[in-house]
């Protein structure tokens, strides 16, 4: 089964850096998404991208937080003043085409994001 | 707005019972229900879908859900449970036109006793 990529796996970052996790979603999709999941909470959604722009995103993704699709492969997520509350696992996903809705999802194995 | 609940945190069966994940959610028009499964150090593997049709959907792994309008539940079930299955399972929901902006329950962990 195809998969999607992300890297690093765990990353180490002192507050007020900033990061970049970086997420190779797979070839013929379409859509891009961010989800995060702080430890012992639920996975929350973060940002959809679709078409080099965002098509939606949550009250969680503020202006510290950017998306880009650099070129053909790469899809990643910039926080660019890492607070203590981003410590979390992010999920990259990407789906293959348009809907209603119920296409499936598949998601990378997540970065851990630690900010010390 | 949509929400999710999985009211068991922590279930522990012993292998080769059977098992029920349960799961409720809140919607306003028909949803569609998903279960996801994460293994440790990997990402949420797809078990399942639902958007209309047979309320009672197959999954891989030998897992099944069935959709209940009336309770707003989607349990997810397995009649003979191997000691692989242990991970945490993820019920949820999302919306039409929604591409897939998916609302996750907060998980319930299942350990498996040999």
């Amino acid at each position: 089964e195809p998969e999607v990529t992300q890297t690093p796996s765990h990353q180490v970052t002192q507050m007020g850096q900033e990061v970049i996790l970086r997420c190779v979603p797979i070839s013929n999709h379409l859509y891009f998404y961010w989800y995060r999941q702080i430890l012992g909470q639920k996975v929350e959604f973060l940002v959809s991208f679709y078409n080099n722009e965002i098509s939606e995103k949550s009250e969680i993704f503020d202006d510290q937080f950017s998306v880009e699709r650099p070129d053909g492969s790469n899809f990643t997520l910039k926080i660019r003043s890492t607070k203590l509350e981003d410590s979390a696992m992010y999920f990259c996903a990407s789906r293959e085409k348009t809907g209603g809705g119920g296409e499936k999802l598949f998601f990378g194995s997540g970065t851990q994001l630690s900010v010390l | 707005a949509q929400s999710v609940t999985q009211p068991d945190i922590h279930i522990t069966v012993s292998e080769g019972a059977s098992l029920e994940l349960r799961c409720n959610y809140s919607y306003g028009a028909t949803p569609y229900l998903f279960w996801y499964v994460q293994s440790p150090g990997q990402g949420l593997q797809l078990l399942l879908k639902y958007f209309s049709g047979d309320t009672l959907v197959q999954g891989i792994k030998g897992f099944e859900a069935e959709f209940k309008r009336s309770q707003s539940s989607f349990n997810l079930r397995k009649p003979s449970v191997h000691w692989s299955d242990a991970a945490e399972y993820f019920c949820a929901v999302g919306r039409l036109g929604g591409g897939n902006k998916l609302t996750f329950g907060t998980g319930t962990q299942l350990k498996v006793e040999l």
